[in-house]
């Protein structure tokens, strides 16, 4: 998992703020999954993104939340007006021979 | 939908204990299976798998069994270390699909 980068590692905001997430899979992988771990909680899916395509949102949630993979960059996660709820560690992950690798995190809070 | 249920925490051992969390799954095809290990403010790591029934994934002396049978993925240590405290998570990964789906985590605390 060490070829999944995300930054940043710790990211604090306050209500309202807007959050700006990165990924970078695996080299040479174009596809991402996002996922998010709220406090004492597992990992749940949020979005599935190829280079320029969205496959599978079926996890985010409908409102301040977007996801986007650009043709050149990393992967972004990002979420407006963020909300105490918001607090929690997301995570990336490329997908490989039926094994998914993931990233360290974004531990975001907001206060 | 898929889902992963793992026993509930928390899990309190003794160095040199035995160590059985239970993990059972219900999936619409044929997944792998997988443990990943968590321990406090780092990401996942993967711990074992297994691809297909009656497979036994291993490592650092943990072992689970892929049984269709019973659609399940006990994770086994015959005896554990204060080192090995950690939250432990089960997940199944349906390659069609691509995402992985994860039970809640067991918090393992090993006193010494």
């Amino acid at each position: 998992n060490a070829g999944v980068m995300q930054n940043p590692r710790h990211l604090v905001r306050r209500r309202g703020q807007e959050a700006r997430l990165r990924c970078s899979p695996m080299k040479g992988h174009s596809h991402v999954y996002w996922y998010r771990q709220l406090p004492e909680e597992g990992l749940k899916f949020m979005v599935y993104l190829q280079k320029e395509n969205i496959i599978d949102e079926s996890g985010m949630p409908k409102e301040r939340f977007s996801a986007e993979f650009p043709k050149e960059g990393p992967s972004i996660l990002r979420i407006q007006q963020v909300v105490r709820g918001d607090s929690a560690a997301y995570f990336c992950a490329s997908l490989t021979d039926n094994e998914q690798f993931f990233g360290p995190g974004t531990r975001l809070t907001v206060l | 939908g898929d889902s992963v249920t793992q026993m509930e925490g928390p899990v309190t051992l003794s160095e040199e204990a035995f160590l059985t969390i239970n993990c059972t799954y219900t999936a619409t095809g044929y997944p792998s299976l997988f443990w990943y290990v968590q321990y406090p403010g780092e990401g996942l790591q993967l711990l074992l798998k297994a691809t297909k029934a009656d497979d036994k994934g291993s490592n650092k002396g943990f072992e689970a069994t892929y049984r269709k049978e019973t659609t399940s993925f006990h994770l086994e240590k015959g005896s554990v270390q204060v080192s090995d405290s950690a939250v432990y998570f089960c997940a199944l990964l349906l390659t069609n699909a691509g995402k992985s789906t994860f039970g809640d985590g067991t918090t393992l605390t090993v006193k010494p």
